[in-house]
């Protein structure tokens, strides 16, 4: 089993629409978890840490569940900029590094 | 948030050669990483530069293949020793604080013919 899966996409969605990704992470001492999103022939950016009380930045919600080591991204109302892979990113804790799912693509439509 | 930047953008080389892979950041990290990502993949770990000490390899990669050199807290090198068509891929490096956000430079796509 990978450390970190993600849905396997990709998610094809009409501009305006609500979509979902879901992510599970195998090691139950992981401490840090992100979402990155990666543009075509682009570096990834961090578009957003994960919090166990969940966080909202605009249009995107996090959500942690440490019980079933899950983590979920909410977009709403989508636009077409939102095209891009999604990574979902678990830390295992101080000086550790970084394991990365192999992303979800989500391709916006007009 | 910390800015990271590479150089080469790209290469093309020839087998049999070296490349060196530099990666600056605009300020210091406790962290640096690299790693290789090919077309439609996710991210590979190559390796943690530690500061003033050897990397720390992932399973796979070795420090004859990819010797890595890490001088200060700003600044780390990747070389890509005696290269083959296999090793065509973009190299990332990227750079952060113990178990916060990591930022990633823009890559360096590696060619060789």
């Amino acid at each position: 089993r990978k450390e970190v899966e993600q849905d396997p996409g990709p998610f094809n969605v009409p501009e305006g629409a609500t979509v979902a990704f879901n992510c599970t992470y195998s090691n139950s001492a992981s401490q840090s978890f992100f979402w990155y999103r990666q543009d075509c022939r682009k570096e990834p950016k961090l578009l957003m840490s994960v919090y166990s009380s969940g966080n909202e930045d605009g249009r995107f919600t996090a959500q942690l569940n440490r019980a079933s080591q899950y983590i979920s991204l909410l977009i709403r109302d989508s636009k077409l900029s939102d095209s891009a892979t999604y990574l979902c990113v678990v830390n295992h804790g101080y000086g550790q590094n970084f394991v990365f799912g192999p992303g979800t693509r989500l391709s916006v439509l007009p | 948030s910390a800015v990271i930047s590479q150089k080469p953008s790209r290469d093309i080389c020839q087998r049999g050669t070296s490349l060196t892979i530099q990666c600056q950041v605009d300020s210091q990290v406790t962290m640096m990483f690299w790693y290789r990502q090919q077309p439609g993949q996710s991210l590979t770990l190559i390796a943690t530069a530690n500061q003033g000490s050897e990397a720390t390899y992932e399973s796979g990669f070795v420090i004859d293949k990819f010797p890595i050199s890490r001088p200060n807290l700003t600044f780390s090198t990747l070389t890509v020793s005696n290269m083959s068509p296999e090793d065509s891929s973009i190299y990332l490096c990227s750079g952060g604080d113990r178990g916060l956000e990591q930022y990633f430079g823009p890559g360096t796509r590696l060619t060789v013919t």
